[in-house]
């Protein structure tokens, strides 16, 4: 089943605890994108690769690491995480930019 | 830097109205155009999607337009159905020159029985 798989669902942290979020897709897909989502302000893209070991920043990367050494993976890193970044994370892939996205489940982030 | 405004915000419509929900983009490089729905506690679903090189697109009850020259377009629902509540972004694509894309803050559609 074609699939973009994210963990965990749900994750509750403390402020400069450095956590990670796991995505990987089944679908061969070259492009991969991590958005947060926060009420009122809909999906702000956090960072995108286009390929293997090729990443740019989105809109909103401040606070966020990404690396994609595989095809399927494309971890997101919070090295110091803060109460700010407490938030509803999707992961998403497509064949290229310009296609229909397919989003992971979502991860519910809360940093105390 | 490179926005997309969406509106309204909320709409209500009864059921077998129609719903219309507009995007304006500030990027012209911008080519493609997918709008998705969004299920309360749901992941987003691509629902129909438009190139730059199209001016229209419909399935089904579901349509969207386009007018490159005005940065605009909007999503059109016909017939609406109690299941078709649900919060629809619009978002904005492109592919040279930044590979980012941008989405709407989104529409929470409500359709009343």
């Amino acid at each position: 089943e074609a699939q973009v798989t994210q963990n965990p669902r749900y994750l509750i942290t403390v402020t400069g605890k450095k956590l990670t979020v796991t995505c990987s897709q089944n679908m061969n897909h070259e492009y991969m994108s991590w958005y947060r989502q926060d009420p009122g302000l809909g999906l702000r893209q956090i960072y995108y690769s286009m390929n293997v070991e090729v990443t740019d920043k989105g809109d909103v990367p401040e606070g966020y690491k990404v690396s994609r050494k595989e095809k399927r993976n494309f971890p997101l890193i919070l090295e110091s995480p803060s109460p700010n970044q407490t938030s509803l994370y999707f992961c998403a892939s497509s064949p290229t930019v310009e296609a229909e996205a397919f989003f992971g489940q979502g991860t519910r982030l809360t940093v105390v | 830097g490179e926005n997309v405004e969406q509106h309204p915000s909320t709409l209500s419509v009864q059921e077998g109205d129609s719903a219309v929900i507009k995007c304006t983009y500030s990027d012209s490089a911008s080519n493609y155009f997918p709008w998705y729905k969004q299920e309360l506690g749901k992941r987003p679903q691509l629902i129909i999607d438009i190139r730059s090189n199209v001016g229209e697109k419909k399935d089904q009850r579901i349509a969207v337009t386009l007018n490159k020259t005005a940065k605009h377009f909007s999503l059109h629902i016909t017939e609406t159905q109690p299941e078709d509540s649900a919060v629809y972004f619009c978002a904005a694509s492109m592919g040279t020159g930044g590979f980012k894309t941008i989405f709407g803050a989104g529409t929470r559609l409500f359709v009343k029985a």
